[in-house]
């Protein structure tokens, strides 16, 4: 089945313990990236990818790592986390970054940092 | 830069009325546009879509969304609401290839009464 996995669903951390929350595809996808969506302001982009090794910041990059090593894989990494990373955050796959293409979206991780 | 603006955060309709979710959108150049739905703790799944062509779209589920250029909006509508369709929807827009791949709107919760 065509999907994006993404671990875990739900984390519960303290403020400054590293935290990774991986983001798999089967999709043969070239384009992937991470989203966070807080009530009332709709899904921002984190960081995203356009192939293998090819990153680049979205909107709101601050306080978050990625890397692309093997095209299915995509974690988000949370060096240090902050209260104000408490959201929901959602990977996103599609086969090419060409205005237009579907894109496909985990189930979401619900992270909550105290 | 291109945006997206979700009139409604919240909707209620009964069961089998009319379902209205507005969107208005900004951009300098023909946008493509999107409306995905989000059900309780799942990801974000693609309704519908307009790229080029014939202006009415329809959907999965029965819904449908016109795209009117003179207006800058991208409704979608329902004619007869099922207790199944409550969830958030996100209406979203896409300018340009490579990073922006998609821009979404602050979302529209739609309840459905019985």
């Amino acid at each position: 089945e065509a999907q994006v996995t993404q671990n875990p669903r739900y984390l519960i951390t303290v403020t400054g313990k590293k935290l990774t929350v991986t983001c798999s595809q089967n999709m043969n996808h070239e384009y992937m990236s991470w989203y966070r969506q807080d009530p009332g302001l709709g899904l921002r982009q984190i960081y995203y990818s356009m192939n293998v090794e090819v990153t680049d910041k979205g909107d709101v990059p601050e306080g978050y790592k990625v890397s692309r090593k093997e095209k299915r894989n995509f974690p988000l990494i949370l060096e240090s986390p902050s209260p104000n990373q408490t959201s929901l955050y959602f990977c996103a796959s599609s086969l090419t970054s060409t205005r237009g293409t579907e894109a496909f979206f985990g189930q979401g991780t619900r992270l909550t940092v105290v | 830069a291109q945006s997206v603006t979700q009139l409604g955060s919240h909707v209620s309709v009964s069961e089998g009325a009319l379902v209205l979710l507005r969107c208005n959108y900004s951009s300098s150049v023909p946008p493509y546009l999107f409306w995905y739905v989000q059900y309780p703790n799942q990801g974000l799944q693609l309704l519908l879509k307009y790229t080029t062509g014939a202006t009415l779209v329809k959907g999965i589920n029965g819904f449908e969304a016109e795209f009117k250029k003179s207006e800058t909006s991208f409704h979608l509508t329902k004619p007869s609401a099922h207790m199944s369709d409550a969830a958030e929807y996100f209406c979203a827009v896409s300018v340009a290839t490579g990073r922006r791949a998609l821009t979404f709107g602050s979302g529209t919760r739609l309840q459905v009464q019985p």
